[in-house]
């Protein structure tokens, strides 16, 4: 079973700063099947990222994704307010799917 | 669009049977590589895949929960539901239903190449166990 840690478990910076989200993987798995969610308080996740470093529909270009093997990250730059939130990687296999246990970024 | 909403009782007893069904409006639960999928969250922790089904194709479930949980798809109501049987306090949680897209990459990725994510979300319903 593939674990997904991700890194730091939470995050304080102001708006306007960057933001840089790991998510690291206990084995080399396919960046294809590797995505970024967004939850916000009292909602559901909102599909942020897939295979990596594809945005999804609607995701503003100050998001972005990259890495391969077992280290990935989400990057956030000019930090707007609405964005302090959870943010959970997903992996999906096979015959299984797993998320990391979220990185809380909140307002410094 | 195509959405999703849960539907089910908030409150379910020990050892009972938790029931909930996912409705989709908008969309065939029939059509596309899509994979109903259920995802549950308890109270201030994080996601926890329960498992996908797809319709007329194989159901994987969370190795964790699959000696309890049973997901169904109904094409005739565009529908897919869970069970989770023998509950206990700590299957309390929010419980979403999702749509799980498995594609092709496009141009230049090789054929067999695949994305997988999850693009549509129900708005999740809260389930308690308790007596």
């Amino acid at each position: 079973e593939i674990v997904l840690t991700q890194s730091p478990g939470t995050l304080s910076l102001s708006p306007g700063e960057r933001a840089t989200l790991s998510c690291r993987a206990t084995q080399s798995v396919s960046s294809s099947y590797l995505a970024w969610y967004q939850q916000k308080p009292r909602q559901a996740p909102r599909l942020l990222m897939y295979g990596t470093s594809t945005r999804a529909t609607g995701i503003p270009d100050r998001f972005s994704g990259g890495g391969s093997g077992t280290d990935f990250t989400l990057t956030i730059n000019g930090l707007e307010p609405e964005d302090f939130a959870v943010y959970y990687c997903q992996l999906y296999t096979t015959s299984s799917l797993t998320f990391g246990q979220g990185t809380r970024l909140e307002i410094k | 669009q195509v959405q999703l909403q849960e539907s089910g009782p908030g409150l379910v007893k020990p050892s009972q049977t938790l029931s909930l069904t996912c409705t989709v409006s908008g969309g065939s639960i029939s059509s596309g590589s899509h994979y109903w999928t259920w995802i549950r969250q308890p109270a201030g922790k994080g996601l926890e895949w329960i498992g996908r089904t797809f319709v007329g194709g194989n159901t994987y479930l969370n190795p964790s929960l699959e000696s309890r949980v049973t997901l169904l798809a109904d094409s005739s109501k565009n529908q897919f539901s869970l069970n989770v049987r023998s509950v206990t306090a700590a299957d309390t949680a929010v419980y979403y239903c999702a749509r799980g897209v498995l594609r092709q990459a496009p141009w230049p990725h090789p054929v067999g190449y695949h994305y997988f994510y999850m693009d549509v979300w129900g708005k999740g319903t809260t389930v308690t166990v308790s007596s």
